[in-house]
C-alpha cells in the first residue's frame, strides 16, 4: 500500500552512539519532514525538504543531521545519542508547492537512548 | 504561523456530537485551518481544512466563524475510535511550502 515507511519501529541505542532512522514514501511527494514527540507533548518539528537537494531547520535541529538525495527517501542522522532524544520519531510526507496539500505520516519510530 | 488555543482534554460520550473548539485570533487571510487528530501508538491523520466557509467530509463537519478568529471541529456521533488528541493548525497553503506547525491539541475521551 502506499504510504510513508518508517524503520526501525524500536531502538534502544546507547549514549554516544550514532544511528540512522529511515523514512521512505511511494506518492512521488516533494515535501518530506521529521518530527519528533515527547510524552504528553505535541510534534516537534525537526528537520523538512521540500525537494531532492533541499533541507531546512526546523523548531529543535540541534542532534540530528539530514539529507535529500533523491524524492523516495528521507534518512535522519542521530550524530551521538543522548538522553534527551529518547522519543518517538514521526516522518511526514505531502504534494509541495501553494494550495492545499495533506500529510501523511510514518507510524514512528520509538527510540530509547539509556 | 499563526498560533492557535485548544483546551487540554475534552469528554463525550458515546453515539452523541461532539464540538471542538479552536480559537485563532490572530489568524491571517492566506492562512488554512487545518485539523489532524492522533490515535493512541499511532501518527497524525489527516481530518479536515478550511479557509471561509463550512466544510465537511465523511469523517466531520468543520464550523468556521465569520471574522475566523475561532473554528469548530465536529463529530456528529462520537465512537470510542474517536477517542484521539485533536490538533488544530493554521497553515499558509496560499505561500506554499511551510511547515506543518503542531501545538498540544485536545485530548478527546469518549465514555462508553
Amino acid at each position: 500500500n502506499a504510504g510513508v515507511t518508517q524503520t526501525p519501529k524500536f531502538q534502544v541505542l546507547k549514549t554516544g552512539q550514532s544511528m540512522t532512522l529511515q523514512c521512505a514514501q511511494d506518492m512521488n511527494h516533494e515535501y518530506m519532514s521529521w518530527y519528533r514527540q515527547d510524552p504528553g507533548m505535541g510534534l516537534r518539528l525537526i528537520h523538512y525538504s521540500v525537494g531532492a537537494g533541499i533541507t531546512d531547520q526546523g523548531e529543535v535541529p540541534n542532534g540530528y543531521n539530514v539529507s535529500r538525495s533523491t524524492t523516495e527517501d528521507f534518512p535522519l542522522r542521530l550524530l551521538s545519542a543522548a538522553p534527551s532524544q529518547t522519543s518517538v520519531y514521526f516522518c511526514a510526507s505531502s504534494y509541495s508547492g501553494t494550495g492545499f496539500y495533506r500529510y501523511t505520516f510514518g507510524s514512528g519510530t520509538r527510540l530509547t537512548v539509556v | 504561523d499563526a498560533k492557535t488555543t485548544q483546551p487540554n482534554s475534552m469528554e463525550s460520550n458515546e453515539e452523541e456530537p461532539v464540538h471542538l473548539p479552536c480559537n485563532h485570533s490572530t489568524i491571517s487571510g492566506t492562512d488554512y485551518i487545518h485539523w489532524y487528530r492522533q490515535l493512541p501508538s499511532q501518527g497524525p491523520e489527516y481530518v479536515i481544512h478550511g479557509l471561509t466557509s463550512n466544510v465537511n467530509n465523511r469523517m466531520a463537519s468543520l464550523a468556521i466563524a465569520e471574522d475566523r478568529k475561532s473554528s469548530t471541529l465536529i463529530l456528529h456521533r462520537a465512537t470510542l475510535r474517536d477517542a484521539a488528541v485533536y490538533y488544530c493548525i493554521l497553515r499558509d497553503d496560499i505561500s506554499g511550502n511551510t511547515p506543518l506547525v503542531f501545538g498540544k491539541g485536545t485530548r478527546l475521551s469518549v465514555i462508553a
